[in-house]
């Protein structure tokens, strides 16, 4: 079974800093996706980014952008400018490629992230 | 509709009532999802279905919760006989399909259920 890691149960960045949340995942597949999921105090869960394990290039969406280390497991989202509300939950998740029944979203425990003015 | 809707947005109930938690997904989504959320928790898989069959179960954390989803739309998660420990955020999520699009959800506001 897939698991999914972030080590950083808090963070906090000053505004219009940068600030890079941390994730590792477990798998023995070779294709997949990745995602950073965001969840403010409304409980709604907004997807940030997403990541295709075939793709080298990482993602990148304005502020966002991810450093996909596919060897090492390593999945980071970095935040650029930070603004107050970047102040969230974030969440990491991986999905299996490859069919079958395995579409399920594996979920981090989340990094709590905190915008200071 | 323009979003996940999910009702009711809070829900009390005392141990060993039955609960219904409902979910209307974004119109067209063809695949939805129900997680559970504890509180300081990440996400905890509970199931979800394509069209109204739900290939996966695997996440159910005992025989007293079950779902269904009618019409390719709403669906319903029952807990029977509420327990203590089924206190959490339960969400739900839909995405268009579960090709390659499939890991873009979109989620409700999910349902804070609290058993006394």
């Amino acid at each position: 079974a897939q698991t999914v890691t972030q080590s950083q149960p808090e963070m906090s960045v000053q505004e219009a800093e940068t600030v890079t949340l941390s994730c590792t995942y477990d798998t023995s597949e070779s294709d997949y996706y990745l995602f950073w999921y965001k969840q403010p105090p409304s409980r709604q869960m907004i997807l940030v980014i997403r990541q295709e394990a075939y793709k080298q290039q990482n993602a990148t969406e304005n502020r966002f952008s991810v450093n996909f280390q596919k060897a090492a497991k390593s999945f980071s989202l970095k935040i650029s400018d930070s603004q107050l509300g970047d102040a969230a939950m974030y969440f990491c998740a991986y999905r299996s490629a490859g069919g079958g029944s395995n579409y399920k979203l594996t979920f981090g425990k989340g990094t709590l992230l905190t915008v200071n003015p | 509709g323009a979003g996940v809707s999910q009702s009711p947005s809070n829900k009390v109930t005392e141990k060993g009532k039955d609960v219904e938690l409902r979910c209307d997904p974004i119109s067209g989504h063809t695949a939805l999802y129900w997680y559970r959320q504890r509180l300081g928790q990440g996400l905890e898989f509970l199931i979800y279905f394509q069209g109204n069959s739900a290939p996966d179960k695997s996440g159910l954390p005992s025989d007293r919760f079950s779902a269904e989803r009618t019409g390719e739309s709403v669906s319903t998660l029952t807990i029977q006989r509420t327990q203590q420990e089924d206190s959490a955020v339960y969400l739900c999520a839909s995405s268009l399909d579960l090709g390659v699009t499939g890991g873009k959800l979109f989620f409700g506001s999910g349902t804070q259920l609290s058993v006394l």
